[in-house]
C-alpha cells in the first residue's frame, strides 16, 4: 500500500523568501510518480510539478524545485522568492504506474506573511 | 493543459433526494476516471475509481450503492449520490490522467440539509 506523509500542518515564510514543504512517501512499487498541487481557497487543484520515480535529476518548474531523495523516500517542495498568492493549501501526492491512482497526503498549509 | 469540467459547481439538496454529478474530460478521451471525496481542512480522499464500458472499482469503505458510478463514454463519467444525508456535505472532486499528467476538475461543493 501507498503511504504519503506530510509532516507539517502549516507554515509560514516571510514575502520573498524560500520556503521547503517536506513530503515523504512509502511503496513497494519501482515504477512511480510524485506530484505537487496547490489548492487556494476556491478548492481547485492547480498541478505545480512532476517527478518520476527514474528522473535522475531534480524537477524544476519556475519558482517551484522539488528535492528528490529516492533513497529516503521525500519529495520535498522548494518554492523561492515566497509571493503573497503562494498562501494556499500545498498537497504532495504520489501515482504508482501499476494501478494508476494518485494518493494525498494530509496537506501543508503555507501563509505568506507581508 | 487537458480541461476537466464539473458539474453543478454547488449544489444543496434535501436529505433523502439523489444528486448527480457530471465530470467531463473536454478535450482529450478518458478510459479512467477518478472521484475523491474532501472534507473541510482535510485531504483528497480517493473514494473510486471510474472504468469506461465496466464497473467502478470502490475503496474500502465506499458504499458502492450510496454513491453510484457511471462512465458511460470516453468523455463522462457520473457520481450519483443516493439517498443524500447531511453526512454526505463535502466537496467531491473528479481527476483523469492523460500521458502528459493528471488533471482534475473544479469540484462540487454538496451540502445536504
Amino acid at each position: 500500500a501507498q503511504k504519503i506523509t506530510q509532516t507539517q500542518p502549516g507554515m509560514f515564510v516571510q514575502e520573498k523568501e524560500a520556503v521547503t514543504l517536506d513530503c515523504t512517501y512509502d511503496t513497494s512499487d519501482q515504477s512511480y510518480g510524485l506530484f505537487w498541487y496547490k489548492q487556494p481557497s476556491s478548492g481547485e487543484m492547480i498541478f505545480l510539478i512532476y517527478q518520476g520515480s527514474y528522473d535522475e535529476q531534480n524537477a524544476t518548474e519556475g519558482r517551484y524545485s522539488l528535492n528528490f531523495q529516492k533513497a529516503r523516500k521525500s519529495a520535498n517542495l522548494v518554492i523561492s522568492a515566497s509571493q503573497l498568492g503562494d498562501s494556499a493549501m500545498y498537497f504532495c501526492a504520489m501515482r504508482s504506474y501499476n494501478n494508476n491512482d494518485m494518493r494525498f497526503g494530509a496537506g501543508t498549509r503555507l501563509t505568506v506573511k507581508p | 493543459g487537458a480541461v476537466v469540467s464539473q458539474h453543478p459547481s454547488r449544489v444543496i439538496c434535501k436529505s433523502g433526494t439523489s444528486v448527480k454529478i457530471e465530470c467531463r474530460s473536454l478535450d482529450f478521451q478518458a478510459t479512467t476516471m477518478f472521484w475523491y471525496r474532501q472534507f473541510p481542512k482535510k485531504s483528497l480522499m480517493l473514494m473510486a475509481t471510474s472504468n469506461e464500458g465496466s464497473k467502478a472499482t470502490y475503496e474500502q469503505g465506499v458504499e458502492k450503492d450510496k454513491f453510484l458510478i457511471n462512465h458511460a463514454s470516453l468523455t463522462l463519467s457520473t457520481l450519483t449520490v443516493t439517498s443524500a444525508h447531511p453526512e454526505d456535505s463535502s466537496f467531491y472532486i473528479c481527476s483523469a490522467n492523460t500521458y502528459e499528467g493528471q488533471y482534475f476538475g473544479p469540484g462540487t461543493r454538496l451540502t445536504v440539509t
